[in-house]
């Protein structure tokens, strides 16, 4: 079993929808918790990081937290054609420095 | 530059081959991270650099993959006897410091390597 599930997709919604993409762990250690997007033929770039379970609000986007279920979520509002990208969860222990990464969720926003 | 790169952005090499994959780091970032992302997949930790010297290896797969960063700025990672299975897009990350919890990886584009 891997450390970090994420589920692949693909995930297709249209213009405008909410969209709820989700990862679980399994190793009690993991403090920091990120979501990645990556466009295809790049790197991927940090949207959100959190710590502490719970909710953290940036713009369209929330990240949430809940670490007595090991379960962490985006959710992004009023989506965008320009939020089609894949997603990737990323957890660290503290004091680490190697990210470890779920499989990534694909999402396509239909206009 | 203004941010991370990569060279070459793709390397078809043959079965057996040695492969050599450069990565710039943002001007300043004393860290340095090698990942490793296969098809359809999340990326894989394969190596840290804090300056000149290798923090943490313990992704590296075995023992025909290396990498270096002499001078504590570029880095390349070595791949000996390539094997099918090292076919992946290998990614380069740094960050500032490397010894603050949830600081920032910068990622690069990535070099697409396949070996036939």
């Amino acid at each position: 079993q891997k450390e970090v599930e994420q589920d692949p997709g693909p995930l297709s919604v249209p213009e405008g929808a909410i969209v709820s993409l989700n990862c679980t762990y399994s190793n009690s250690a993991f403090q920091y918790f990120m979501w990645y997007r990556q466009y295809s033929r790049k790197g991927p770039e940090l949207l959100m990081y959190t710590y502490s379970s719970g909710n953290k609000e940036d713009g369209r986007f929330t990240a949430q937290v809940d670490k007595s279920s090991k379960y962490i979520s985006l959710f992004i509002r009023d989506s965008q054609p320009s939020d089609s990208a894949t997603y990737l969860c990323a957890m660290l222990i503290q004091g680490a420095q190697k990210l470890v990464f779920g499989q990534g969720t694909r999402l396509t926003i239909n206009p | 530059g203004a941010g991370v790169s990569q060279t070459p952005s793709n390397k078809v090499t043959e079965k057996g081959k040695y492969v050599e994959l450069r990565c710039d780091p943002i001007s300043g970032h004393t860290a340095l991270y090698w990942y490793r992302q296969s098809l359809g997949q999340g990326p894989e930790f394969l190596i840290y650099f804090q300056g000149t010297g290798a923090a943490d290896d313990s992704g590296l797969p075995n023992d025909r993959f290396f990498a270096v960063r002499p001078e504590g700025s570029v880095s390349t990672l070595k791949i000996q006897r390539t094997e099918r299975g090292d076919s992946a897009v290998y990614l380069c990350a740094s960050s500032l410091t490397g010894t603050v919890d949830l600081e920032t990886q910068y990622f690069g584009p990535g070099t697409r390597l396949l070996v036939l």
